[in-house]
């Protein structure tokens, strides 16, 4: 079984770039969620796809947004950085079917550095 | 929307010994409330999770206790280990789909051998 891959694992942007994250779900998930993880703080929910719809969005601008693919993978993308979109983005897949276990499958984030 | 709030920041114990980490939460709604573990360099991991029809839920050496009238939840880790040593985060989250949770701010676990 493969779990939650994340690509890039670190990167580095100034500010006003554009920058987009990658995620593949663990085999057999169809949800993904994006988390926001900043230093020395618990993750802060940002959107979820299921089955390539938005699936509920947390408290962020409209500058952040995503995309999932047939294949259930997915997308984060950011534009216009600010020097506090530094932090771990950490994907996350469930099954989002039935039953409906609660546990989110984490990959081990990309940590983005905004300068 | 929902806020959750973790205590202590950081905890320090001698191995062998308890280490209880609680958490709060204001949405009366929240029904389902997980523990994550978090090692360096790692995303966090599902150790055990309550459902808001259950009190306590026991797993090995790890056990959550829920009070829905007071609104807080607890994580009791027994007989600690070196290998306990991370971040916990708890967290709530509420409706037939669990598409959002809310997390704590984590804390910090250092077993001392």
């Amino acid at each position: 079984e493969t779990g939650v891959t994340q690509s890039p694992t670190h990167l580095i942007k100034t500010r006003g770039q554009q920058v987009t994250l990658r995620c593949s779900s663990q085999s057999g998930h169809n949800t993904v969620s994006w988390y926001q993880q900043a230093l020395g703080q618990g993750p802060q929910f940002i959107f979820q796809y299921y089955r390539e719809e938005e699936n509920g969005r947390g408290n962020f601008p409209p500058r952040f947004s995503g995309l999932q693919f047939p294949n259930y993978s997915s997308e984060l993308n950011v534009n216009a950085l600010e020097l506090d979109d530094s932090a771990l983005y950490l994907c996350a897949s469930t099954t989002g079917g039935t039953p409906i276990t609660g546990e989110l499958f984490f990959g081990e984030g990309s940590r983005l550095t905004v300068l | 929307g929902e806020n959750v709030e973790q205590h202590p920041s950081t905890l320090s114990v001698q191995e062998g010994d308890s280490a209880v980490i609680k958490c709060t939460y204001s949405d009366s709604a929240s029904n389902y409330f997980p523990w994550y573990k978090q090692e360096l360099g790692k995303g966090p991991q599902l150790i055990i999770d309550i459902r808001s029809n259950v009190g306590e839920k026991k797993d090995q050496r790890i056990a959550v206790t829920l009070n829905k009238t007071a609104k807080h939840f607890s994580l009791h880790i027994t007989e600690t280990q070196p290998e306990d040593s991370a971040v916990y985060f708890c967290a709530a989250s509420k409706g037939y789909n669990f598409n959002k949770f809310y997390f704590g701010s984590g804390t910090k676990l250092n077993v001392k051998p």
